[in-house]
């Protein structure tokens, strides 16, 4: 089975510049993850989706963070304006539904630097 | 919030010995408890999982072990091989309904030779 593809891989931008990332999640998923994972530390969540509805996005800098999920399948995270802190991964994950228990697929992630 | 806590942050040991890897969770709630792999630039793969229903689940060389009462849950490696050299992250769910994973800030384990 297809795993979560993600776009771009890498991205290198200037500080306040903007940039979007590309999720599509594994056929059938409907529940979808945005994590950042900076340098040396785990996963935190930005934002998670059931379908095209917002379950989760405390932990999203919304006066810079965005994202969508149009018709409950792929998703697109923006950022701006991009600062320097915003240098991490940014990984997509999909499961099944929301159930705990679910195992959750994440795909190679989208590498941002700001500079 | 859940808040996962995890120990070591590096771990070095010897090829053919055993590796563990401990954390702790605070919401008592939480009853799923799965632990990711990453290898360097990949993508985190689960490796094993534990529901809160069971103390102990085994997969080859790759144990876990939960202790509700405490709120700490463990993974065990034995007789590592060079392979097994990863970052390894350990998660909370408390699947009540927003059924949030988060995640433990990770164990660099170092295979040695």
């Amino acid at each position: 089975e297809a795993g979560v593809a993600q776009s771009p891989r890498y991205k290198i931008i200037e500080k306040r510049q903007s940039v979007a990332f590309w999720c599509n999640p594994i056929s059938g998923h409907a529940t979808l993850y945005w994590y950042q994972q900076i340098l040396g530390q785990g996963p935190k969540l930005l934002i998670q989706f059931q379908n095209n509805g917002v379950v989760d996005d405390s932990q999203l800098p919304k006066d810079r963070f965005s994202a969508e999920r149009l018709k409950g399948v792929d998703s697109t995270l923006k950022i701006q304006p991009a600062k320097l802190e915003d240098s991490a991964v940014y990984l997509c994950a999909s499961s099944q539904n929301r159930v705990a228990g679910n195992t959750i697929y994440f795909g190679e992630g989208s590498w941002l630097t700001v500079v | 919030g859940e808040n996962v806590e995890q120990h070591p942050s590096t771990l070095s040991v010897q090829e053919g010995d055993s590796a563990v890897i401990k954390c702790t969770y605070s919401d008592s709630a939480s009853n799923y408890f799965p632990w990711y792999k990453q290898e360097l630039g990949k993508r985190p793969q689960l490796i094993i999982d534990i529901r809160s229903n069971v103390g102990e689940k085994k997969d080859q060389r790759i144990a876990v072990t939960l202790n509700k009462t405490a709120k700490h849950f463990s993974l065990h490696i034995t007789e590592t091989q060079p392979e097994d050299s990863a970052v390894y992250f350990c998660a909370a769910s408390n699947g009540a309904g927003d059924d949030k994973i988060i995640f433990g800030k990770g164990t660099r384990l170092h295979i040695l030779p």
